[in-house]
């Protein structure tokens, strides 16, 4: 079974709205988490490596203020997409370390589609 | 710029018939490398990895060849299957440093029977 999950799986919102992903480590505790997004056809790109407790570090032109990222607990990292536009859809997949093995681990994805 | 390329945006291949996806990396730094296999609207499977003190590593029908020298590595895949149909992913990181995966941009492999 999964060993790291996303919800939700699949989110409309409207332009203007904020959307909240949540990436769970389910039976180990993930001192770092990445958040990737992935266009049509193309890689994943990483966005952005929170580690527990303390800020996200971010890719190059990645917006921290538009991409909200918390990572409070060693199995709990959210993303907050905020003032959504439709240019914000896309795939987004969380992947989560093992602190103590260092395997990483992915989440199935949240496809984010923005009217 | 792209550290990780996977040059082929897609590959045919037969049923039983061996598929070779091909990966180059820019990054010397890169100490561990991995394939994913993926599917549209699903997070990515992980397939073989190899460290770079290595240069070939098997499971299965699947094996990893790295050539450090080239800074490349591909993914056999013998034989092939219609199962094996889906995009594949080429990804490096600099594991004791703890980095992230960088992903090439896939390639999309299908088999037909």
């Amino acid at each position: 079974g999964a060993v790291v999950s996303q919800h939700p799986s699949r989110v409309i919102c409207k332009s203007g709205t904020s959307v909240k992903i949540e990436c769970r480590s389910l039976d180990f505790q993930a001192t770092t988490m990445f958040w990737y997004r992935q266009f049509p056809k193309q890689s994943l790109m990483l966005m952005a490596t929170s580690n527990e407790g303390s800020k996200a570090t971010y890719e190059q032109g990645v917006e921290k203020d538009k991409f909200l990222i918390n990572h409070a607990s060693l199995t709990l990292s959210t993303l907050t997409v905020t003032s959504a536009h439709p240019e914000d859809s896309s795939f987004y997949i969380c992947s989560a370390r093992n602190g103590e093995t260092g395997e990483l681990f992915f989440g199935e994805g949240s496809r984010l589609t923005v009217l | 710029d792209q550290q990780v390329k996977q040059n082929s945006p897609s590959l045919s291949v037969q049923e039983g018939r061996i598929s070779i996806l091909n990966c180059d990396y820019t990054n010397s730094m890169f100490d561990y490398f991995l394939w994913y296999k993926k599917y549209p609207a699903e997070g990515p499977t992980f397939l073989i990895s190899i460290s770079s003190i290595k240069d070939k590593n098997e499971d299965g029908r699947f094996t990893v060849f790295l050539n450090k020298s080239a800074k490349h590595l591909s993914l056999h895949i013998v034989p092939s299957q219609p199962g094996d149909s889906a995009v594949y992913f080429c990804a490096a990181s600099q594991r004791r440093a703890g980095t992230a995966l960088i992903f090439g941009k896939g390639t999309t492999l299908s088999v037909s029977s």
